[in-house]
């Protein structure tokens, strides 16, 4: 049973630029939530997508926009990067409507670092 | 602003003893309470979770949950040199929409000394 997978493991851009984060929920889950987590400190919520919808945001710029893809799966899109936006970026997937459950899976993180 | 507050240690137990990890929360329509380990540079993990007040083991482990008080804890029995990491405690509620997202803790950084 597959859990939660992200891509890529790390990445490197420069200020301003754009960045595409992905994310493949645990099998039968179809809700994804994105994170962001600097160092020291907890994951803040960024945004959840159920049924290729935002269902619910944090308190995060429109930057910081998402999609969710009808297998699921998910992307977070980060345009206009700055310094501050370096942090570990998780994924983290769980049952939704369908599924039931209320627990959150994490994927193992994609670690942004804006130079 | 819904909060979480965690002492965030570190917290020192030698190896056999109860490591008692706590957490308080704002917001009093939270419903659902999380403990996350959290190994340094990896992602964390969903180690416990309790709905209902009082008491839920699994394990080790002990989830406490005290909705007057806002107040929830984490009990790790007979603690081992590999449950040294850091204990994220989170909250959210559970709406008729599904899961909301999660509002964590800073965590507590946890020794266990051998």
């Amino acid at each position: 049973d597959a859990g939660v997978t992200q891509s890529p493991t790390h990445l490197i851009k420069t200020r301003g630029q754009q960045v595409t984060l992905r994310c493949s929920p645990k099998s039968g889950h179809d809700t994804v939530s994105w994170y962001q987590q600097a160092l020291g400190q907890g994951p803040q919520f960024i945004f959840q997508y159920y049924e290729e919808e935002e269902r619910q945001r944090g308190n995060f710029p429109d930057r910081f926009s998402g999609h969710q893809f009808p297998n699921y799966s998910s992307e977070l899109n980060v345009n206009a990067l700055l310094l501050g936006d370096s942090a570990l970026y998780l994924c983290a997937s769980s049952g939704g409507l369908a599924g039931g459950g209320n627990e959150q899976f994490f994927g193992p993180g994609t670690r942004l670092t804006v130079l | 602003q819904k909060e979480v507050e965690q002492n965030s240690g570190p917290l020192s137990v030698p190896e056999g003893a109860i490591a008692s990890l706590n957490c308080t929360y704002s917001d009093r329509g939270s419903q659902s309470f999380f403990w996350y380990r959290q190994y340094s540079g990896k992602s964390p993990e969903l180690i416990m979770f309790i709905y209902s007040n009082g008491d839920k083991e699994d394990g080790r482990f002990t989830a406490q949950l005290n909705k007057a008080s806002q107040y929830v804890s984490l009990l790790i029995r007979d603690s081992q040199p590999s449950d040294s990491a850091t204990y994220l405690c989170a909250v959210n509620m559970y709406s008729g929409g599904g899961a909301d997202g999660l509002t964590f803790g800073k965590g507590t950084h946890l020794i266990i000394q051998p």
